[in-house]
């Protein structure tokens, strides 16, 4: 049973592509959020959902679209993709807590 | 000034010392901390929090806070070869936005 669980694990495309990525929690949380963590391993907050509405919005560009259809889903959409795009993308959760649970990340590479 | 310094290290500990890790935050106004150790291509998780000053035990780990000095370590003790990862530490501000240290790379010595 997998708490927090992105999809895919690891996605390699061309530049210019658009592509998305999934994440589901079955921990019944209330926000929800993405991390871009870089090569040099800095973790980076992107955004951030309550209750599917958006409350964090970082200073990432706009071709990063995050969708919220529901409390447990939380989607990046990502186009017109970028080498700079490359990292590894965690998707977290958490409940009227700052404490947050992450998802085994998704391994974004552009060529 | 970064919101949450950590040095990078990586800090190398002989088995079965003390490591102690070290981070300094910026905003005064922030009331919850957090020690994440991540493992090689594996997410973070959560292995301690506290949110008064003082120390905080659990099992070999010890978080310690001074908000007067903006600081908040973490001290291993008895240290394993499995305890080397990445240990990141956290603050949420009083803009309730988590914010990750850079971390710092522990590496425990057979």
């Amino acid at each position: 049973d997998t708490a927090v669980s992105q999809t895919p694990k690891y996605l390699v495309t061309q530049m210019g592509n658009d592509k998305s990525i999934k994440c589901e929690q079955n921990l019944g949380h209330d926000t929800m959020y993405w991390y871009k963590q870089d090569s040099k391993k800095f973790l980076k907050i992107m955004f951030s959902y309550n209750n599917k509405e958006l409350i964090i919005n970082e200073t990432v560009p706009n071709r990063f679209s995050p969708k919220s259809p529901d409390k447990a889903h939380l989607n990046l959409h990502i186009n017109s993709l970028e080498l700079g795009d490359s990292a590894v993308y965690f998707c977290a959760s958490s409940h009227r807590s700052p404490q947050a649970f992450f998802g085994q990340g998704t391994r974004l590479t552009v060529v | 000034q970064k919101e949450v310094e950590q040095n990078s290290g990586p800090l190398s500990v002989p088995e079965g010392a003390i490591a102690s890790l070290n981070c300094t935050y910026s905003d005064r106004g922030s009331q919850s901390f957090f020690w994440y150790r991540q493992y090689s291509g594996k997410s973070p998780e959560l292995i301690m929090s506290i949110y008064s000053n003082g120390d905080k035990e659990d099992g070999r780990f010890t978080a310690q806070l001074n908000k007067a000095s903006q600081y908040v370590s973490l001290l291993i003790r008895d240290s394993q070869p499995s305890d080397s990862a990445t240990y990141l530490c956290a603050v949420l501000n009083r803009d309730d936005k988590i914010i990750f240290g850079k971390g710092t790379r522990l590496h425990i010595l057979p």
